[in-house]
């Protein structure tokens, strides 16, 4: 069964200053997704990796793709207040269709 | 303007009622997908769907049921089997094809609350 874990689950910090966050996951899989979550609202589609050593960068949002570590990172150049919100990784399993599992999601906010 | 509309924004339901999620979309998308989320949690697959009159169980599919008689249309409906469906409910949908990376793009979702 597959199991995404991230973290951290909450994140504070400041306007300005860098931070990552990280999603692993337990078994093969040959995608990975990062959606951002606003209070209340829906999920929004950041970023799709489909291979290994894949990088995509958004504005401040950078993210990365390690299928042999089986790991993804979310990685924020200087913060700013507008990027307050849920992150949550998604990785696509191998066993049918299009299914996805959710990590927990990282609450993420920036102080001005 | 092509999307997911997903109705009501807030539904409230008695005990022993069965009630009916609406999910629409004009994106001409293959798949179409339930998730529950609970709050401070991720989210949870109840059923999906990849092609019209077709339907597979997702991860917490007790209590809930499907049908899916048009590709843009995907309702779900909440039975009095669920004990616990105090929840955000959001819809998704995928074209299905490769080459997107098969993103699934979300609606605005359902908030249901019982009374």
């Amino acid at each position: 069964e597959l199991k995404v874990e991230q973290n951290p689950l909450f994140l504070s910090m400041q306007e300005g200053k860098n931070y990552t966050i990280y999603c692993n996951y337990s078994t093969t899989s040959d995608r990975l997704y990062w959606y951002r979550q606003d209070p209340g609202k829906s999920l929004e589609s950041l970023f799709v990796l489909l291979s290994n050593g894949a990088v995509k960068q958004e504005g401040r949002l950078m993210a990365s793709l390690d299928t042999k570590a089986r790991l993804s990172t979310l990685h924020i150049t200087a913060a700013v207040h507008d990027l307050s919100a849920t992150y949550f990784c998604a990785v696509r399993t191998l066993e049918y269709g299009n299914k996805l599992v959710f990590g927990a999601g990282t609450i993420l906010r920036v102080k001005s | 303007d092509g999307g997911i509309t997903q109705s009501p924004k807030y539904l409230f339901r008695k005990e022993g009622q069965n009630v009916t999620l609406s999910c629409e979309q004009n994106l001409n998308h293959d798949a179409m997908y339930w998730y529950r989320q609970d709050p401070g949690q991720g989210l949870r697959l109840i059923y999906y769907s990849q092609i019209v009159n077709d339907f597979q169980k997702g991860d917490i599919a007790e209590g809930y049921s499907v049908s899916r008689e048009k590709k843009e249309s995907f309702p779900l409906t909440v039975t009095s089997a669920q004990k616990n469906p105090t929840a955000f409910y959001l819809c998704a949908s995928s074209s299905g094809t490769s080459g997107s990376g098969e993103t699934q793009y979300f609606g605005p979702g359902t908030r249901l609350l019982v009374l």
